[in-house]
């Protein structure tokens, strides 16, 4: 079964570090997502992309954050300059449908602890 | 921005024993999702309603989305230590943006 795969699982940094996180959406889809989820709460959207742009983002989405798809298959996100509040799960989502609607296929997660 | 509220926050039930989830949106929804996220583990989708007053199942458990479609509810019959996680639903605001709620956590004991 196609599945949502995400590098790494767990980095740790130190505050005011670059990292990036990788993803590998689902090959048929279109749509791309990051999420994130600080330990115990709820899942907070980032930012969506599609036809390689940003559609919509969230203002935790700040100009620290930027997302690219620099070939066919990989979305990554990068964070420039981490903060300790930027500890938390991330995640990537991808989904095939059009609109508004269509089932969210969401990777296992990257853990990005900041020290 | 547009709130999805679920009540309740937790949940502790015994196994065999009903459980229900409502989820509450500030604003009108064209469709809302359901998704169930084991401990330790990522949102996996379960259903999607889109029509008003729709109710559909799936074995055990029992979704609705109310006739204003600004809520809905997630119904599981006898629990079982399996159904032990975090569900969340989820509609769309904008184009692609879909926001979950604040999760309901279901802790079952055998």
């Amino acid at each position: 079964e196609p599945e949502v795969t995400q590098t790494p699982s767990h980095q740790v940094t130190q505050m005011g570090q670059e990292v990036i996180l990788r993803c590998v959406p689902i090959s048929n889809h279109l749509y791309f997502y990051w999420y994130r989820q600080i330990l115990g709460q709820k899942v907070e959207f980032l930012v969506s992309f599609y036809n390689n742009e940003i559609s919509e983002k969230s203002e935790i989405f700040d100009d620290q954050f930027s997302v690219e798809r620099p070939d066919g298959s990989n979305f990554t996100l990068k964070i420039r300059s981490t903060k300790l509040e930027d500890s938390a799960m991330y995640f990537c989502a991808s989904r095939v449908g059009q609109g508004s609607t269509g089932e969210l296929f969401f990777g296992e997660g990257s853990r990005l602890t900041v020290l | 921005g547009q709130q999805v509220m679920q009540i309740p926050q937790y949940q502790h039930v015994q196994e065999g024993e009903d459980f229900t989830t409502y989820c509450n949106s500030s604003t009108t929804l064209s469709n809302i999702q359901w998704y169930k996220q084991r401990p330790g583990g990522h949102p996996v989708f379960l259903i999607q309603l889109v029509k008003s007053g729709e109710v559909k199942k799936q074995k055990r458990l029992t979704f609705q989305f109310g006739e204003a479609k600004k809520n809905s509810s997630l119904h599981i019959t006898a629990t079982q230590t399996t159904d032990v996680g975090t569900y969340f639903c989820a509609g769309p605001t904008g184009f692609q943006k879909l926001v979950f709620g604040t999760g309901t956590r279901l802790l079952v004991s055998p």
